[in-house]
Formats: structure tokens, C-alpha cells, sequence
């Protein structure tokens, strides 16, 4: 079972070049989701999915674009890095439901240097 | 905004000791839960509490939900080695815009 599978696992950008990290998930969720995870700070949403071809900002949502065309994929774009940006990248998807919490599942994260 | 606090930053102990960890907010949370992350790794979802008061175990770990709903803690028994590892809580947004705040993260190291 892959779950949640995040591609690059590494990668080392210059100061104003351009990426987009790929989120895949298998699982048929409804709802997908970006953070960023730096020292002490635990996870920060920046972006988020309530279904295909819907978008929404999360707390942190500066400088980043995303973009999801299917059900299965989640896009996280930087168009000019920033090393403010530097950062380890998780995408986690779950399934649809209100009020209980559905569970989360994550990647395994992409480490993202900017230099 | 909405923060959870997560209370201690770190923390490292003796194999067999037992530990408490905290998660504090102002806010009211539809649910709570807890996950814990090995590195490397993506975090991987505990448990989930969801009413005020709820008490959950899975061996020896113990999950607690506040009575109204704003903090969480989790109790440890006899600690091991492979216990080891970030935990974070995440407390679900009432707002009905399916967001998940994450709090601050406890670093539990357990020493053998």
C-alpha cells in the first residue's frame, strides 16, 4: 500500500528559482493538505483541499501556490524560493468527514534547502 | 489564531520511568488527537479523542481530553526505548473548515 507518496524527497534550490513539490495519494481521499515543519514549531498548514479543483489557504500560505486538476494529486508550488522557505515539506490526505476528525496520513516528507 | 502549546519541549528519561505530556489552548476543538513521528518519517496518527472528558488507552499509553475540550495529555507507563520519538497533538477546528492545528510538539527521548 503506498498511501501517501511526496515527490522530490530532497532537493537544494538558489534563492529565486522555481519548484513544484507532488503529493499522490491512492486512498481515494476527499481532503488534502500542505505543511511545512521547522524546529520547535510543530506542523503550520499552508494550503489545503476540500475536494478536486478546490483550494484554500491555511496559516502560512505566503509565497506558495497549489493546484489540484485530480482527485489524487495535490501540487505545492514556490514560484521564487526564498530561504525563508527552507523547511521539511509534509502533504497528508483524509478521508471526508465533519465534527469526529478524520485521520490524517502523511508522506514522508520532502527536505527542502534553499540556499 | 488559534495555538496549542505543548508542554515539555523535550524531554528524556530512564527506561520503566513514566511522563506526562501537555497540550494547552484557549480554544474549544471539535476533537483531538495525537500523533507521533519517528525521523524521517511523516507522523502517524495515536488516537483520536472526541468528547469532553474522554479517556482512551492503547497499552500503556493514556489519552485524556479536557472537559471543555481546549487540552489534552498524554500518559506514559513504564516508558521504553521504542517509545522514543515526537509526539505532536493536533486539535480539529469547530469552524467546519476541516483544519487540523497542530500543537508545538513534545521530543521524548527514553533511555535504556
Amino acid at each position: 500500500n503506498a498511501g501517501v507518496t511526496q515527490t522530490p524527497k530532497f532537493r537544494v534550490l538558489k534563492t529565486g528559482q522555481s519548484m513544484t513539490l507532488l503529493c499522490a495519494q491512492d486512498m481515494n481521499h476527499e481532503y488534502m493538505y500542505w505543511y511545512r515543519q521547522d524546529p520547535g514549531m510543530g506542523l503550520r498548514l499552508i494550503h489545503y483541499s476540500v475536494g478536486e479543483g478546490t483550494t484554500a489557504k491555511g496559516e502560512v500560505p505566503d509565497g506558495y501556490n497549489v493546484s489540484r486538476l485530480k482527485k489524487q494529486n495535490f501540487l505545492l508550488g514556490l514560484e521564487s524560493a526564498a530561504p525563508s522557505q527552507t523547511s521539511v515539506y509534509f502533504c497528508a490526505s483524509s478521508p471526508r468527514g465533519r465534527g469526529n476528525g478524520q485521520p490524517q496520513h502523511f508522506g514522508d516528507g520532502t527536505r527542502l534547502s534553499i540556499l | 489564531t488559534q495555538l496549542l502549546e505543548q508542554s515539555p519541549q523535550f524531554l528524556s528519561i530512564q527506561e520503566g520511568e513514566n511522563l506526562t505530556v501537555y497540550c494547552n489552548s484557549s480554544s474549544v476543538f471539535s476533537s483531538l488527537q495525537w500523533y507521533r513521528q519517528e525521523p524521517g518519517e511523516g507522523p502517524v496518527l495515536l488516537v483520536t479523542v472526541v468528547t469532553g472528558g474522554e479517556v482512551k488507552k492503547l497499552k500503556r499509553l493514556t489519552f485524556q481530553f479536557g472537559d471543555a475540550r481546549k487540552d489534552s495529555s498524554l500518559h506514559i507507563t513504564a516508558a521504553q526505548p521504542g517509545d522514543t520519538g515526537l509526539y505532536l497533538c493536533a486539535g480539529v477546528t469547530t469552524s467546519g473548515t476541516y483544519k487540523y492545528i497542530f500543537g508545538t510538539g513534545t521530543r521524548l527521548k527514553v533511555l535504556a
